[in-house]
């Protein structure tokens, strides 16, 4: 079964912090994606990978930084954590084409205070 | 323009009763895949269905159907006889062929089973 793993489940950050968010799959999948999930917004994208040090804008980028120097590891970066970015992040990962289903981790809870 | 409307916010049904959850999805590609997730309270989105254009046969597993037209541009899910455990959050989605492995999001449809 594929797995995917968030480094935390509940992460309470201060306005202005540099926060990382991890994310590790262990299915040797080529495409991994960050989103966010706010009541009645559905689940937005960030961004995206394709490839290690590969990366492509979602639909909401601003404010957000990713990095991808190994395959399984695609980490989130809030340069300057604000408020407004105070949500719930998932992390997912697939192969190949875009016939292939997401797989999910569990989320982190990220308050900015 | 959202791609993928799912107009039903919250939906609340009596344990045993039927319930179908609403997909429109907006596209101009020809080959395209139709998703249905389920995001149980404790938060992890799980695969439920993935179909392709090509395929408009509708797919029956166990108490869990689903009926794509693509006259309508409508992949709706259907929930029979439902039980205290259906209750989560349903997530349609589109990908493209020609669009790379992005998917678009529903903004989902909250499901509450009473029993």
């Amino acid at each position: 079964d594929v797995k995917v793993t968030q480094s935390s489940r509940y992460l309470v950050k201060r306005t202005g912090e540099k926060v990382f968010l991890e994310c590790v799959q262990d299915m040797d999948h080529e495409n991994m994606f960050w989103y966010r999930q706010d009541p009645g917004l559905g689940l937005r994208l960030i961004y995206f990978s394709y490839d290690v040090k590969m990366k492509e804008k979602g639909d909401i980028p601003e404010g957000y930084s990713v990095s991808r120097e190994k395959k399984e590891r695609f980490s989130l970066i809030l340069e300057s954590a604000s408020t407004n970015q105070t949500s719930m992040y998932l992390c997912a990962s697939s192969s190949g084409s875009s016939y292939n289903e997401q797989f999910f981790g569990p989320g982190t809870r990220l308050t900015v205070l | 323009a959202q791609k993928v409307t799912q107009a039903q916010t919250e939906i609340s049904v009596v344990e045993k009763e039927d319930v179908t959850l609403d997909c429109v999805y907006e596209t101009r590609d020809t080959t395209y895949y139709l998703f249905w997730y389920k995001q149980p309270p404790s938060g992890e989105l799980v695969f439920l269905i993935r179909r392709n254009s090509f395929d408009e046969q509708n797919e029956i597993s166990g108490r869990y159907s689903w009926n794509f037209q693509k006259s309508t541009s409508s992949f709706n899910f259907t929930i029979t006889a439902s039980q205290v455990v259906d209750s989560a959050v349903y997530f349609c989605a589109l990908s493209e062929a020609n669009t790379g492995n992005q998917f678009y999001f529903g903004t989902g449809t909250s499901l509450t089973v009473i029993p």
